[in-house]
């Protein structure tokens, strides 16, 4: 296996415009996480999934931000009528579903908005 | 709410030098510890962690030990390389049932030969 991936690496929009980004997780991860991260920041939680159930959203998914992962296995995050504050480095993360368990990280989407 | 602090950077230091890197934590409950790294290009990946107090975790020479009377979970290395030169950040998950991760704000931290 090689590891969680994410496509787009670089996505550029306009203002206003609608993106989506894709996350393919580890093969048998059970659980799939989206943060952000701004530049000189730490990543912030987003959102977790729980195989095909979205089970915690994070106060920052405003209503313009959608999750889904159908059939448990890749994800895709959508962010209608973006805004120059979108701009961020997009991460996606999966783990086995255990407890304290390691989250192995994607390379992430990094989104410009212009 | 449950978060981490850590030491700003950015940090310079020569090859074979002691590095330590401070990161405190506020949780209500027993969270468990991170250290992940970030090398230039890469992508985050985990460094060590520990699950519960006393907890010892090491990796790469690296070292944190999980102290709850001082909330701490300092990481070091006793002889640092080139090669170590990346962010690095502490984080937290706050219990066993609380899956999501609190991030720091990051280290950078930069070796010279």
């Amino acid at each position: 296996d090689t590891g969680v991936s994410q496509n787009p690496r670089h996505k550029i929009t306009k203002r206003g415009q609608n993106v989506t980004f894709r996350c393919d997780p580890i093969s048998e991860h059970n659980r799939l996480y989206w943060y952000r991260q701004t530049l000189g920041q730490g990543p912030e939680f987003l959102t977790y999934f729980q195989n095909e159930a979205q089970l915690e959203k994070s106060r920052l998914l405003s209503d313009r931000f959608s999750a889904e992962r159908p059939k448990g296995s890749f994800s895709t995050l959508e962010i209608q009528r973006t805004e120059q504050g979108d701009s961020a480095m997009y991460l996606c993360a999966s783990s086995l579903g255990l407890g304290g368990d390691t989250q192995y990280f994607g390379p992430g989407t990094r989104l410009t908005v212009l | 709410g449950d978060s981490v602090t850590q030491m700003e950077g950015p940090v310079t230091l020569s090859e074979e030098a002691f590095l330590t890197i401070n990161c405190t934590y506020t949780a209500t409950g027993y969270p468990s510890l991170f250290w992940y790294v970030q090398y230039p290009g890469e992508g985050l990946q985990l460094l060590l962690k520990a699950t519960k107090a006393d907890d010892k975790g090491s990796n790469k020479g690296f070292e944190a030990t999980y102290r709850k009377e001082t909330t701490s979970f300092h990481l070091e290395k006793g002889s640092v390389q080139v090669s170590d030169s990346a962010v690095y950040f502490c984080a937290l998950s706050a219990d066993a049932n609380d899956y999501k991760l609190s991030f720091g704000a990051g280290t950078t931290v930069t070796v010279r030969a």
